[in-house]
């Protein structure tokens, strides 16, 4: 009964391609965020989503579209998929509305996306 | 512009000894300040956080210490065990806006 879970684990594909990675949360909490981890392993928050309203857009190629067709599932639709998008994707979440750090967040297991 | 940097990429101690993680800022508007620990193919997960009102919070092994003026804080592991072993996130928010993260540190316990 994993709290956060992100599938695929993996994802290899070309250049060009579309491809989603999906995010289910069991916490019953209200707050579900999209995280970058780049090559030099920092952590960015891309999105971030409070009962399906969108609260957080961070600075990202609007290639990225984010979906929450409930407050248990956020995904992540990318578009025409770039060599630079090759990283690992986590998915987290919170109780509260709060973005922030004063909140304890549940991570996923990651996403590690690879383009070709 | 890194906000929060860790600026060793690994570290090594002794099982049973103090292990100290180091974490910098730069925008002296961080109120908040988390350790999120990170095992291979895992997500992070909490650790121990601090409210810049403090200058320390203990939870059993773990310890942080913060020094503002320094902008500065630190995570202190007494006594190191194996299961330590792992990289440590140090994390930032102004406001209980979002969070900033650094880029890690791996701690290897050697037994």
């Amino acid at each position: 009964d994993t709290a956060v879970s992100q599938t695929p684990k993996y994802l290899v594909t070309q250049m060009g391609n579309d491809k989603s990675i999906k995010c289910e949360q069991n916490l019953g909490h209200d707050t579900m965020y999209w995280y970058k981890q780049d090559s030099k392993k920092f952590l960015k928050i891309m999105f971030s989503y409070n009962n399906k309203e969108l609260i957080i857009n961070e600075t990202v190629p609007n290639r990225f579209s984010p979906k929450s067709p409930d407050k248990a599932h956020l995904n992540l639709h990318i578009n025409s998929l770039e060599l630079g998008d090759s990283a690992v994707y986590f998915c987290a979440s919170s109780q509260y509305r709060l973005a922030g750090g004063q909140e304890t967040q549940y991570f996923g297991p990651g996403t590690r996306l690879l383009v070709l | 512009d890194q906000q929060v940097k860790q600026n060793s990429p690994s570290l090594s101690v002794q099982e049973g000894r103090i292990s100290i993680l180091n974490c910098d800022y730069t925008n002296s508007m961080f109120d908040y300040f988390l350790w999120y620990k990170k095992y291979p193919a895992e997500g992070p997960t909490f650790l121990i956080s601090i409210s810049s009102i403090k200058d320390k919070n203990e939870d059993g092994r773990f310890t942080v210490f913060l020094n503002k003026s320094a902008k500065h804080l630190s995570l202190h592991i007494v006594p190191s065990q194996p299961g330590d072993s792992a990289v440590y996130f140090c994390a930032a928010s102004v406001s209980n806006y979002q969070l900033i993260w650094g880029a890690g540190t791996k701690l290897i316990i050697k037994p």
